[in-house]
């Protein structure tokens, strides 16, 4: 079967980093995708990882690590904007997204 | 805007009744989807097209049902309302299910069975 974990909830400072952890176990692997969801909108694509290694997009960057189950979101230069949940999300053998609960981000002043 | 269009925004519905949740989309995309998202649990999978005129069964698709007439519409239907079935639903789509297509989300039905 498959199964993912996130932090339930992690608070950070404006202008700081902060790196958002997912681990994951599967018996098929095909891509990890990262979301992000203001509350009560929906979920926006940020970053794919289908090979090892990092990716980066501006201030977010996204970590892979297939043979530790292990991914990374990291986030730079942080904006209360950024105040929000982060979804990752596993594609499993099937090609369909199976997802973490979701880390809720707090960015204090 | 080229996107997702999902409705209802929000519906109150008796138990036992049956509601259709609307979704289209404007974008072409093959592969459609329909999740639900509860407190405390991530998105989980009802029901999916990978194609107009496929349908397949995620991870929850018992009281629910679909169809893919066409490459735009995918709408969801609650045959006879449960109040466990009180959530919110987001519709998604993408080029194609597989390589590195994003899935693009409407902005969700929250609906709510008495």
């Amino acid at each position: 079967g498959q199964n993912i974990d996130q932090p339930t909830e992690m608070t950070a400072t404006e202008g700081a980093i902060v790196q958002i952890n997912c681990t994951y176990q599967t018996s098929g692997f095909n891509g990890l995708f990262w979301y992000q969801q203001h509350a009560g909108e929906a979920p926006t694509f940020l970053s794919y990882n289908v090979l090892d290694g990092l990716e980066e997009k501006g201030r977010f960057s996204s970590f892979l690590s297939r043979s530790k189950g292990y991914s990374y979101l990291l986030l730079k230069e942080l904006q209360m904007k950024d105040s929000a949940s982060y979804l990752c999300a596993l594609r499993d053998s099937n090609y369909q997204l199976i997802w973490g609960a979701g880390t809720k981000l707090i960015i204090k002043p | 805007i080229a996107g997702i269009t999902q409705a209802p925004t929000s519906q109150i519905l008796a138990a036992g009744r049956r509601m259709t949740l609307r979704c289209t989309q404007d974008m072409r995309h093959n592969a459609m989807y329909w999740y639900r998202q509860d407190l405390g649990l991530g998105l989980r999978l009802i029901h999916y097209s990978n194609t107009a005129g496929t349908t397949g069964k995620g991870e929850v698709p018992d009281g629910y049902s679909v169809s893919r007439a066409n490459t735009d519409d995918f709408p969801l239907t609650l045959a006879s309302a449960v109040p466990s079935q009180t959530s919110v639903y987001f519709c998604a789509s993408s080029v194609e299910a597989g390589g590195g297509q994003p899935q693009h989300f409407g902005d969700g039905t929250r609906l709510s069975i008495l």
